[in-house]
């Protein structure tokens, strides 16, 4: 059974670059038929999807946030990382990360399944 | 950006009842690009639904998911008490590629 733990400092200081990493366990990162991503939560809020990668280190990422997002990926260690830099209070957040399934029959589906517990990030001095 | 609006915000009934819960996109969007999610309290959101109608493995079938275009529908037939939770839905867009959400609706016991 796939499983994905995010891991990193639970507190980071206004300005400085948020960095988090996501052990994917109980299967390969390097798996063809699937992307990986990271979603986060403001408290109290919904969610908001930052990034995906593929294995081979494609990437995309939100719009808005693109300025400040780099997503990275270890096969070696099956693992992907996340940094965001320039961080202010509006970036405290659970960030979740999550398997991207991409399915192309007639029509292409895109769904996250599973996600990881979720690590709340909090940027304060 | 393709906006999603889900309604209710908020959905109070009673276990046995039924839940239709809404997501209404801003412009069209194909079907195969829609999922729904169930998040429950401390916990991560769990796939309910993709391309708009197919139940993820494991899933109940008292949840179904229909709709299209821009409007897009997640009914639970018999809430349970472990229904009551807060349901998102999900789109892809291709122009640039990016994922939206909705901002939920939450299933709380009347």
């Amino acid at each position: 059974q796939l499983q994905l733990q995010e891991s990193g400092p639970g507190l980071v200081k206004p300005s400085e670059t948020l960095s988090l990493t996501c052990t994917v366990s109980g299967g390969s990162i390097s798996s063809s038929s699937y992307y990986w991503g990271w979603i986060r939560q403001p408290p109290g809020k919904g969610l908001e999807w930052i990034g995906s990668i593929y294995y081979s280190g494609s990437t995309y990422y939100n719009p808005s946030l693109k300025s400040r997002v780099t997503i990275s990926v270890d096969t070696s260690k099956n693992q992907f990382s996340l940094k965001l830099s320039s961080v202010t209070a509006a970036d405290t957040a659970v960030y979740y990360c999550a398997r991207l399934r991409i399915y192309c029959g007639g029509d292409c589906y895109y769904w996250f399944d599973p996600w990881g517990q979720g690590t709340l990030v909090t940027v304060s001095s | 950006e393709i906006v999603l609006t889900q309604s209710p915000g908020t959905l109070s009934l009673s276990p046995g009842e039924r839940a239709t819960l809404s997501c209404r996109a801003s412009q069209s969007v194909s079907s195969s690009y829609l999922a729904w999610y169930q998040q429950k309290p401390g916990q991560a959101p769990r796939l309910l639904i993709y391309g708009a109608s197919s139940r993820a493995t494991g899933i109940p079938d008292r949840f179904s998911g229909s709709g299209s275009g821009t409007d897009f529908t997640l009914t639970i037939s018999r809430l349970e008490p472990e229904d009551f939770a807060v349901y998102y839905c999900q789109q892809y867009g291709s122009s640039p590629p990016q994922f939206t959400f909705g901002p939920g609706t939450k299933v709380d016991i009347k």
